[in-house]
């Protein structure tokens, strides 16, 4: 079975200032899909980037990038110029399968300052 | 358009009672998807529709958990005779079907936070 492992289980950044989430799983798949979520207070899950791992290229959504080593089974999300709107609880997730259920690690909570 | 939404927001019960928490999914997403959130557990999946196809129930944690999916849209999440162990929130997710990497996007609801007394 799939395990995402998160060791942060807080973090705290200051406002403008870069942070790097940390996350590393197993899979025996070759091909899979991996996923960082956001839930802020109000517990709505919002997708905030994702992995195909046979691309060999680190996805990149505007603040938002990810560091995925595929040998080392590592998958750690970097927010550049933090905003305290990115305050919120993060979950790194894997997905073995298009459409399958996902896996979720224990999530880290980031806490941005003024 | 209108996102996944979940119903009711907040549940209180009584241990040994049965409660209902339904999902209204995006409208068109064949898939749909719950989840349990605890302190303890972190994010489970407990089940997964998928058109007309058999339920996936492998996570489904006892027998007194059960799920179905009317019409292909609207889930009820039932919990039988409730302990406080199963006080948690309850996520439900929706997936639009399609080949394209980009199908593979859940699409969560706000949750119900049950809490079992």
């Amino acid at each position: 079975a799939q395990t995402v492992t998160q060791s942060q289980p807080e973090m705290s950044v200051q406002e403008a200032e870069t942070v790097t989430l940390s996350c590393t799983y197993d899979t025996s798949e070759s091909n899979y899909y991996l996923f960082w979520y956001k839930q802020p207070p109000s517990r709505q899950m919002i997708l905030v980037i994702r992995q195909e791992a046979y691309k060999q290229q680190n996805a990149t959504e505007n603040r938002f990038s990810v560091n995925f080593q595929k040998a080392a089974k590592s998958f750690s999300l970097k927010i550049s110029d933090s905003q305290l709107g990115d305050t919120a609880m993060y979950f790194c997730a894997f997905m073995k399968r298009p459409g399958e259920k996902l896996v979720f690690g224990k999530g880290t909570k980031l806490t941005v300052n003024p | 358009g209108a996102g996944v939404s979940q119903s009711p927001s907040n549940k209180v019960t009584e241990k040994g009672k049965d409660v209902e928490l339904r999902c209204d999914p995006i409208s068109g997403h064949t898939a749909l998807y719950w989840y349990r959130q605890s302190l303890g557990q972190g994010l489970e999946f407990l089940i997964y529709f998928q058109g007309n196809s058999a339920p996936d129930k492998s996570g489904l944690p006892s027998d007194r958990f059960s799920a179905e999916r009317t019409g292909g849209s609207v889930s009820t999440l039932t919990i039988q005779r409730t302990q406080q162990e199963d006080s948690a929130v309850y996520l439900c997710a929706s997936r639009p079907s399609g080949g394209a990497v980009s199908y593979n996007e859940q699409f969560f609801g706000p949750g119900t936070r049950l809490t079992v007394l």
